[in-house]
């Protein structure tokens, strides 16, 4: 069965911390792996997504995020935490013959100063 | 660019009542999606359009729940007989191309909460 594992609930980090959130996908076909934000009251907008080719992918407002096949994982990481990401961060998984997003029950981050 | 809006914002009805809730997509964009948000759970796939037709409706939960995309934009979701487990955030995604790989824009949803 194609599912989405977020093993954290809940995060609090310290301001300036650095942070990784946990992402374990079960997925029969080649995954396409995304990871999503919401901020209060706000839809889900796109952090980074990962189809082929390097494992280590770039996104916005400095995450990144590494696929490891072997693991069937896809962590999302920043060196550098800011108030403003204080959110609640979906990660999800798509791929060949289907359109859906699989979403994962969601990490809540909370930002102390 | 306008994103993705969806109305009304909040929804309250009353156990039984019809509700209708509107997507209108990014202009130009082939798919939309809707996803049900349970509260602290993460968004489930309902149903998907490609342009006006319904290519999957595995998702939706019984047959209280229907939806519509006559033209190929703007998208309706029709709940019948609300019940109160049908309280949840419905979103709706629109993406520029069919598939899963490219980019889905989110609405900010419409909260329902069925008294």
């Amino acid at each position: 069965a194609q599912s989405v594992t977020q093993p954290d609930i809940h995060i609090t980090v310290s301001e300036g911390a650095s942070l990784e959130l946990r992402c374990n996908y079960s997925y029969g076909a080649t995954p396409y792996l995304f990871w999503y934000v919401q901020s209060p009251g706000q839809g889900l907008q796109l952090l980074l997504k990962y189809f082929s080719g390097d494992t280590l992918v770039q996104g916005i407002k400095g995450f990144e995020a590494e696929f490891k096949r072997s693991q069937s994982s896809f962590n999302l990481r920043k060196p550098s935490v800011h108030w403003s990401d204080a959110a609640e961060y979906f990660c999800a998984v798509g791929g060949t013959g289907t359109d859906k997003l699989i979403f994962g029950t969601g990490t809540r981050l909370q930002v102390f100063p | 660019g306008a994103g993705v809006s969806q109305s009304p914002r909040y929804k309250v009805a009353k156990r039984g009542q019809d509700v209708a809730l509107r997507c209108d997509p990014i202009s130009g964009h082939v798919s939309l999606f809707w996803y049900q948000q349970a509260l602290g759970q993460g968004p489930e796939f309902l149903t998907y359009f490609q342009n006006e037709a319904q290519l999957d409706k595995s998702g939706l939960p019984s047959d209280r729940f229907f939806a519509e995309r006559p033209e190929g934009s703007v998208s309706t979701l029709k709940i019948q007989r609300t019940q109160q487990e049908d309280s949840a955030v419905y979103l709706c995604a629109s993406s520029k191309l069919a598939y899963s790989y490219n980019e889905q824009f989110f609405g900010p949803g419409t909260r329902l909460t069925v008294l």
